[in-house]
């Protein structure tokens, strides 16, 4: 089956302990992104990558960190979590030479940092 | 800049009517694409429809269609025939691939539609 797998769900951590968030596609998509999700605020861009080894900052990238090793694969990392990273995230990839069906999502990942 | 906005912070429509998300955008790019997703409570994204920038016709998908104003810079959304599991957030976003300097996809606030039996 066609999908991004994100990992972990849910997590809850303190601040200060770093992380990383998973993503893996297996559509052999150029081009994956990671997004964060507040109320009100929509789905704001934090990284994207258009293909193995290139990587580039969206609106909010500002505490993340992320690398392109692999095409199918595009964690994110956070080095020193803080509260205000409290939110949910999305993986998201699609074909860069065909946007008609546009991103692909993972299932999220619900942070908590206290 | 870019620039996503949706003024509807939430809407309702009872059940069979036909019912418009608002979206608007703003970029100096010719060439973009404009897409729309559907956010049930369950939290997943669900891609409905896209409109590239230089397509000639409204993009239809079933029972959404988009409506493309490009001089307003305008692209709502228009489900026909709504149901209860229309229920949703609905988000526009827009992407401008600019070949191989740049590829960002911006989304607005969204949308949050309540389909009344």
């Amino acid at each position: 089956e066609a999908q991004v797998t994100q990992n972990p769900r849910y997590l809850i951590t303190v601040t200060g302990k770093k992380l990383t968030v998973t993503c893996s596609q297996n559509m052999n998509h150029e081009y994956m992104s990671w997004y964060r999700q507040d109320p009100g605020l929509g789905l704001r861009q934090i990284y994207y990558s258009m293909n193995v080894e290139v990587t580039d900052k969206g609106d909010v990238p500002e505490g993340y960190k992320v690398s392109r090793k692999e095409k199918r694969n595009f964690p994110l990392i956070l080095e020193s979590p803080s509260p205000n990273q409290t939110s949910l995230y999305f993986c998201a990839s699609s074909l860069k030479t065909n946007l008609n069906y546009g991103y692909t999502f993972g299932s999220g990942t619900r942070l908590t940092v206290v | 800049a870019q620039k996503i906005t949706q003024t509807q912070p939430g809407m309702f429509v009872q059940e069979k009517e036909a019912v418009t998300l608002d979206c608007t955008y703003d970029t100096s790019d010719p060439s973009y694409g404009l897409f729309w997703y559907k956010q049930p409570s369950s939290g997943e994204m669900i891609f409905l429809i896209y409109q590239g920038s230089y397509d000639q016709q409204n993009a239809t998908e079933g029972r959404y269609s988009l409506n493309f104003q490009k001089a307003r810079k305008s692209a709502n959304l228009v489900i026909s025939a709504s149901q209860l599991g229309d229920s949703a957030m609905y988000f526009c976003a827009m992407r401008e691939p600019g070949g191989a300097s740049y590829d960002k996809v911006i989304f607005g606030p969204g949308t949050s539609l309540s389909v009344i039996p």
